[in-house]
């Protein structure tokens, strides 16, 4: 398995307050993502960084924001959680010709 | 502007007969996919890919198929087994661009 890891797993937060997820690897790969999986909507991406202080916006960056000043950490801001933004969130992580390997998601509740 | 689309939210099939996920996409930049399948609180995990420059990939009991003109991929799987049991996702990408975009997803239900 592709060594990622997401912190927190899990996190309940009321409307209004910042978050931050984590995502670490250790495998050296170029790309990171972020997704987020919804009901119906399947896996939407958020942000993706294509390098150390490189980073993109996906389908569904409003609201987020993202940083990278490493290789292996990506995180993933909320400056002010909506409910709208429950959701749970996956990091991927790839090499440019390659394919996804995922995280083990972090379920957000905002309240 | 959903690109990649799974019509069918849901399959039922019984163990030991075949199962067929369906997967279209509009833009023809496309050309690499890659199918997932994801268990519940779990991240989702890679199953088999296909590049444009095949109409077929094979691993196991899993074939790909790709109909670029009909801008359709479809996933076999043979023969069904219970651990199937999953949702799958089908993703696209134009390679030069380095992300993916996905279906909403197919409810595999394998029973005995």
């Amino acid at each position: 398995d592709a060594g990622i890891t997401q912190s927190p797993r899990h996190k309940v937060t009321e409307t209004g307050t910042p978050v931050t997820l984590r995502c670490h690897q250790t495998e050296n790969h170029r790309y990171m993502y972020w997704y987020r999986q919804d009901p119906g909507h399947g896996l939407r991406l958020i942000h993706y960084s294509y390098g150390v202080k490189d980073t993109d916006k996906g389908e569904v960056s409003d609201g987020y924001s993202v940083s990278r000043s490493k290789t292996e950490d990506f995180l993933l801001t909320l400056e002010s959680a909506t409910s709208s933004q429950t959701s749970v969130y996956f990091c991927a992580i790839s090499e440019v010709t390659g394919e996804l390997f995922f995280g083990e998601g972090s379920r957000l509740t905002v309240l | 502007d959903q690109q990649v689309k799974q019509n069918s939210p849901s399959l039922s099939v019984q163990e030991g007969r075949i199962s067929i996920l369906n997967c279209d996409y509009t833009n023809s930049m496309f050309d690499y996919f890659l199918w997932y399948k994801k268990y519940p609180a779990e991240g989702p995990t890679f199953l088999i890919s296909i590049s444009s420059i095949k109409d077929k990939n094979e691993d196991g009991r899993f074939t790909v198929f790709l109909n670029k003109s009909a801008k359709h991929l479809s996933l076999h799987i043979v023969p069904s087994q219970p651990g199937d049991s999953a949702v799958y996702f089908c993703a696209a990408s134009a390679r030069s661009w380095g992300k993916f975009q996905f279906g909403a997803g197919t409810q595999v239900v394998v029973t005995p």
